[in-house]
């Protein structure tokens, strides 16, 4: 398997604009899971899906920031509008409903808001 | 509320020597123990887990974590460190009935040659 896919691996973009990350989880996975890190907060869970359906977005920073998965292979996190504090590393992971339940993570998109 | 705790914000160690990174956790009922290791520009890497079972357990690379119920921990070891283990290494407990982990907020180890 080829692991969490994320795209895109980097994104600059301007205040304001509209931002959408993009996530392919592991085949067979039941969970989705979206996280930030930044060195003040470190990494936060911001939502996560049981499949494809939205358990807690308990996380979720703001009305600005919106999740969706579509189906089991895809998923978004969009931000609109972006601000500077936005700017952080976005990591999707996913694991499976049973077993032991770790989580593999994606490699992340690293998000600059100018 | 589940909760972990990484006292040090970074451990250094000289390579071939014992390298010990600390955890320790708060959570309701039976505790599922990780350990992830986090490499720059990367994802976070699983390393290893507790469920139950043996409290010594060995995972990946020859790390190894000790389960300790009465003291609420899950140190991550590993008997001689190499260079190539420095890194953001982070600790997540899930509590039982739950899906979410939460995470430590990572220990940076620096290996020096």
């Amino acid at each position: 398997d080829a692991g969490v896919i994320q795209s895109p691996r980097h994104e600059v973009t301007e205040m304001g604009q509209e931002v959408t990350l993009r996530c392919k989880p592991i085949s067979g996975h039941d969970y989705l899971f979206w996280y930030r890190q930044t060195m003040m907060r470190g990494l936060e869970l911001l939502i996560y899906f049981n499949n494809n359906v939205p358990i807690d977005d308990s996380g979720m920073p703001e009305d600005r920031f919106s999740a969706k998965m579509p189906n089991a292979s895809f998923s978004t996190l969009k931000i609109q509008p972006s601000e500077p504090r936005d700017s952080a590393v976005y990591f999707c992971a996913s694991s499976l409903a049973s077993g032991s339940y770790e989580q593999y993570f994606g490699p992340g998109t690293r998000l600059t808001v100018t | 509320a589940q909760s972990v705790a990484q006292p040090e914000d970074q451990v250094n160690v000289a390579e071939g020597n014992p390298l010990t990174v600390k955890c320790t956790y708060s959570v309701s009922g039976n505790p599922y123990l990780f350990w992830y290791v986090q490499y720059p520009n990367r994802g976070l890497q699983f390393l290893l887990k507790y469920i139950t079972g043996d409290n010594l357990v060995k995972g990946s690379y020859g790390f190894e974590a000790e389960f300790n119920k009465s003291q609420t921990s899950f140190h991550l070891k590993k008997p001689s460190a190499l260079v190539s283990d420095s890194a953001l290494y982070f600790c997540a407990v899930r509590g039982a009935g739950g899906n979410k982990l939460t995470f430590g907020g990572g220990t940076r180890v620096l290996v020096k040659p």
